[in-house]
């Protein structure tokens, strides 16, 4: 149990377009996502928090207007990124904390590598 | 949420016990110890976690000192497929709780 999906798994795109990414939580409900970006050799980065039906909440120095964040049921949450740069070429990989679960367990995708050409 | 500190790097000859050091001096009283690994290209994959008994579940154990303020996870068998960043992340059980990874251990099975 406990999957969570992530479309697409890899994305190429020209600067100046934008780019959407899907995370599903598969099998469960999750009233929580979190959006992470991860560059080569480096940790993951918390972008935002997503909380299902209202604004996504984002952390300092994350640029909300360029990282759109829709939360529009328990089981998607999208991420868009707007007139993307080589600079946001990266890996993006979502977690879900389940409803209803007393251990807050955080379930991740399996990522979207991301090329701004 | 507590700063945990981690080696950067260790190794493990396969067929044996990986034991991976986590020091989190100043966690509170309410703040739980979880344990999550991301092999290459994935996505992270949580592990195990605990408050302040020792745990232990199908992927490996979980020893916290009596005092809280480390914890060691470990692998019983290491196999290669264990090969990856393993990152103990010590945070407040709880709606609001975001997890913030910190550098990690990369931790390398050797054949």
């Amino acid at each position: 149990g406990a999957v969570v999906s992530q479309h697409p798994s890899w994305v190429i795109c020209k600067s100046g377009t934008s780019v959407k990414i899907e995370c599903r939580s598969l099998d469960f409900q999750a009233t929580t996502m979190f959006w992470y970006r991860q560059f080569p050799k480096q940790s993951l980065m918390l972008m935002a928090t997503s909380n299902e039906g209202s604004k996504a909440t984002y952390e300092q120095g994350v640029e909300k207007d360029k990282f759109l964040i829709n939360h529009a049921s328990l089981t998607l949450s999208t991420l868009t990124v707007t007139s993307a740069h080589p600079e946001d070429s990266s890996f993006y990989i979502c977690s879900a904390r389940a409803t209803g679960l007393t251990n807050y367990e955080q379930y991740f995708g399996p990522g979207t590598r991301l090329t701004v050409t | 949420d507590a700063k945990t500190t981690q080696p950067t790097s260790m190794d493990c000859a396969e067929g044996r016990a990986a034991n991976l050091p986590c020091n989190h001096s100043t966690i509170s009283g309410n703040e739980y110890v979880y344990w999550y690994r991301q092999i290459h290209s994935q996505g992270p994959q949580y592990i195990i976690h605990g408050l302040k008994n020792n745990e232990t579940n199908e992927m490996a154990s979980l020893i916290i000192t009596e005092d809280r303020k480390s914890s060691t996870l470990i692998l019983p068998h290491a196999t290669l497929r264990d090969t990856a960043v393993y990152y103990c992340i010590v945070r407040v059980g709880g709606a609001t709780n975001k997890l913030i990874f910190g550098t990690g251990t990369l931790l390398a099975v050797q054949p």
